[in-house]
């Protein structure tokens, strides 16, 4: 069935620094990739997505890059700061009525 | 906007109890959803609606579980009788379309514990 793996499942880096986050998928139809943030005892949050007719897409220091020939995609945040620290899950699906399959999340800490 | 909103915020019961969670989802969103979350873990779809129909339920535990959106709004899932493995966050999502590509929006999540 339909799988997404991502890694690292946690993360610490020290603040100004890029943390970088990756997922691989498995189903070939996917063409939507998302990108949550998860605080503690909150719901999850879109932070950024990416559809597959593009190869990367920025938000100021958020980024995402897709190869759907690997079935790679990534997360990058640049210059992170002490807030950045949460947990990020990656998923996919596609447009034709396709359900979002999660990846195991990554704990990101962002030490000050 | 408001946001989804889901009460209770936590619940703590005994195995073989049975518990109700109830989301109300974004005005005039179509798409409502209901994932498990188990620690550690990303949320698993459980069961997804159309207005008041059900597009997906294939992950819903349906000897013990049930779910339904009589008026295409408001939502709720019970579980009877839970079991210790049901221990998770149950959050509520909704989205303005079932395409697959729309944002979702969570709520907070009920945190189950079953002891």
């Amino acid at each position: 069935g339909e799988n997404v793996e991502q890694h690292p499942s946690t993360l610490s880096v020290q603040e100004g620094d890029s943390a970088v986050i990756k997922c691989t998928y498995s189903d070939s139809a996917s063409n939507y990739f998302p990108w949550y943030k998860q605080e503690l005892g909150k719901g999850p949050q879109l932070i950024i997505d990416i559809r597959s007719n593009v190869g990367e897409k920025k938000d100021q220091r958020i980024a995402v890059t897709l190869n759907k020939t690997a079935k790679h995609f990534s997360l990058h945040i640049t210059e992170t700061q002490p807030e950045d620290s949460a947990v990020y899950f990656c998923a996919a699906s596609n447009n034709q009525g396709g359900k979002l399959i999660f990846g195991q999340g990554t704990e990101l800490s962002v030490k000050p | 906007e408001a946001g989804v909103a889901q009460s209770p915020r936590y619940k703590i019961i005994e195995k073989r109890q049975s518990v109700a969670f109830w989301c109300n989802p974004i005005s005039g969103h179509a798409t409502l959803y209901w994932y498990q979350q188990i620690l550690g873990q990303g949320p698993k779809l459980l069961i997804q609606f159309q207005n008041n129909g059900v597009v997906d339920d294939s992950q819903l535990p349906k000897d013990r579980f049930s779910a339904e959106r009589l008026k295409g709004v408001d939502s709720t899932l019970k579980i009877q009788p839970a079991k210790l493995e049901d221990s998770a966050v149950y959050l509520c999502a909704s989205s303005t379309s079932d395409s697959g590509d729309n944002e979702q929006f969570f709520g907070p999540g009920t945190r189950l514990t079953v002891l």
